[in-house]
């Protein structure tokens, strides 16, 4: 049981390009979700998925797309690289509790993101 | 409107001296989790603790306590005779069912430095 994995763990883009950051969880979770942390701002959401084919905008959405086309892959897209994206990226997946709420999200350990 | 604040900033004790560390939280909703975690000089998010809104027991864990406490939105985190190995930036966060399900809207942050 590997948990939340991310790649790459450090990645330099030029503005302009695009990549996609890779974020895999084996824990059958229905909830992920991908979050940017910056200096002094906490953790902000991008982009979350309640389960596989749906997918929905979080906070701070612009400039990243994402699709969830199984359970354990939610991968995260910059289709043309901005020097404001530069980040530490966070995956984090959830088995949600319903009417309940939230039960515990599990980060992967981040992709430090620079661009130039 | 859901909100999480940590007004400490940053934080420096010296090894053995307590510290605590506040989070107050704003939200409509009468069912919602908090939660705190860890972020050490690594970078990787480690869970430390989730309460529900329904349980105001306090909790101990070792060195770690927290104190949630309905009348203040108040749910702090204390460390009992601090360590070197406790620094780290600390973020305390909360899920409400007002919200998306499954996000967690996260305080700034909260650096704590402990010295030898």
């Amino acid at each position: 049981n590997a948990g939340v994995t991310q790649t790459p763990k450090f990645q330099v883009l030029k503005t302009g390009q695009s990549m996609t950051l890779q974020c895999a969880q084996d824990m059958n979770h229905e909830y992920m979700s991908w979050y940017r942390q910056d200096p002094g701002m906490g953790l902000r959401l991008i982009h979350y998925s309640v389960g596989a084919g749906i997918t929905d905008q979080g906070e701070v959405p612009n400039g990243y797309n994402v699709s969830r086309s199984t359970t354990e892959d939610f991968p995260l897209r910059l289709l043309s690289a901005a020097p404001s994206q530069t980040s530490v990226y966070f995956c984090a997946s959830t088995l949600t509790q319903g009417a309940h709420g939230t039960d515990t999200q599990y980060f992967g350990p981040g992709t430090r993101l620079t661009v130039l | 409107a859901q909100k999480v604040t940590q007004a400490q900033t940053e934080i420096s004790v010296v090894e053995k001296e307590d510290v605590t560390l506040d989070c107050v939280y704003e939200t409509r909703d009468t069912t919602y989790y908090l939660f705190w975690y860890k972020q050490p000089p690594s970078g990787e998010l480690v869970f430390l603790i989730r309460r529900n809104s329904f349980d105001e027991q306090n909790e101990i864990s070792g060195r770690y306590s927290w104190n949630f406490q309905k009348s203040t939105s108040s749910f702090n985190f204390t460390i009992t005779a601090s360590q070197v190995v406790d620094s780290a930036v600390y973020f305390c966060a909360l899920s409400d069912r007002g919200s998306t399900l499954g996000r967690l809207y996260f305080g700034r942050g909260t650096q704590l430095t402990v010295w030898p």
